[in-house]
């Protein structure tokens, strides 16, 4: 079984453009993740989806942050525009709303905003 | 509000060594308490899922236990290997959240050197 997928897996941009990130979850899958993981920490959660909905985006800055998980597979996740402090791992992560919900992972994108 | 806390923050040892890492939660009100793995630049990998029920999860070396009363829970590794290094992460779903929102600990660093 193919685990979750993300691309790319680095990322370098300057201040101020925009970058996006790409997620694939692990077939069959309907709740997805984005998280965010700073240096040193935990990842925080950013968004969840329930198939294609959003049902808690409480944590994603709306300002500059937007994701969409269109026929409710894969997922995008856009920063624009991009800020120093957006420097981070960002996680995709999915589950299968059984199995008391245990998470699976991808590898993440390492974003540096220069 | 959740707050996960893990001590101590890195940790070196030699091979062969049992070690204890620790984690404690502000609210005992949880679905269950997970172990992740992250291993440099890649994603998390789940060790151990003990719902709040239970007393404890064992897996190969690994042993993990929880307190729920008292906000704790404990990843015992034994006759730990280089292999072991990365860094080790435990997260709580609190039920005020929902069962799939997890709140992560900083993690703990380990580095077992031969």
């Amino acid at each position: 079984e193919a685990g979750v997928v993300q691309s790319p897996r680095y990322k370098i941009i300057e201040k101020k453009q925009p970058v996006a990130f790409w997620c694939n979850p692990i077939s069959g899958h309907n709740t997805l993740y984005w998280y965010l993981q700073n240096l040193g920490q935990g990842p925080e959660l950013l968004i969840r989806y329930e198939n294609e909905e959003a049902v808690d985006d409480s944590q994603l800055p709306k300002d500059r942050f937007s994701a969409e998980r269109l026929k409710g597979v894969d997922s995008t996740l856009k920063i624009q525009p991009a800020e120093l402090g957006d420097s981070a791992v960002y996680l995709c992560a999915s589950s299968s709303g059984t199995g008391a919900g245990e998470q699976y992972f991808g590898p993440g994108t390492r974003l540096t905003v220069t | 509000k959740q707050e996960v806390t893990q001590i101590p923050a890195a940790l070196s040892v030699p091979e062969g060594e049992n070690l204890v890492l620790n984690c404690s939660f502000t609210d005992s009100a949880i679905y269950n308490l997970q172990w992740f793995r992250q291993d440099p630049g890649k994603g998390l990998t789940s060790l151990l899922l003990i719902q709040s029920s239970q007393r404890e999860q064992t897996s190969g070396r690994l042993n993990a236990s929880l307190d729920k009363s008292s906000g704790r829970s404990t990843l015992y590794i034994a006759a730990s290997q280089p292999g072991d290094s990365a860094t080790y992460l435990c997260a709580v779903p609190p039920i005020s959240g929902g069962y799939n929102k997890l709140i992560f600990g900083a993690g703990t660093r380990l580095a077992v050197h031969p």
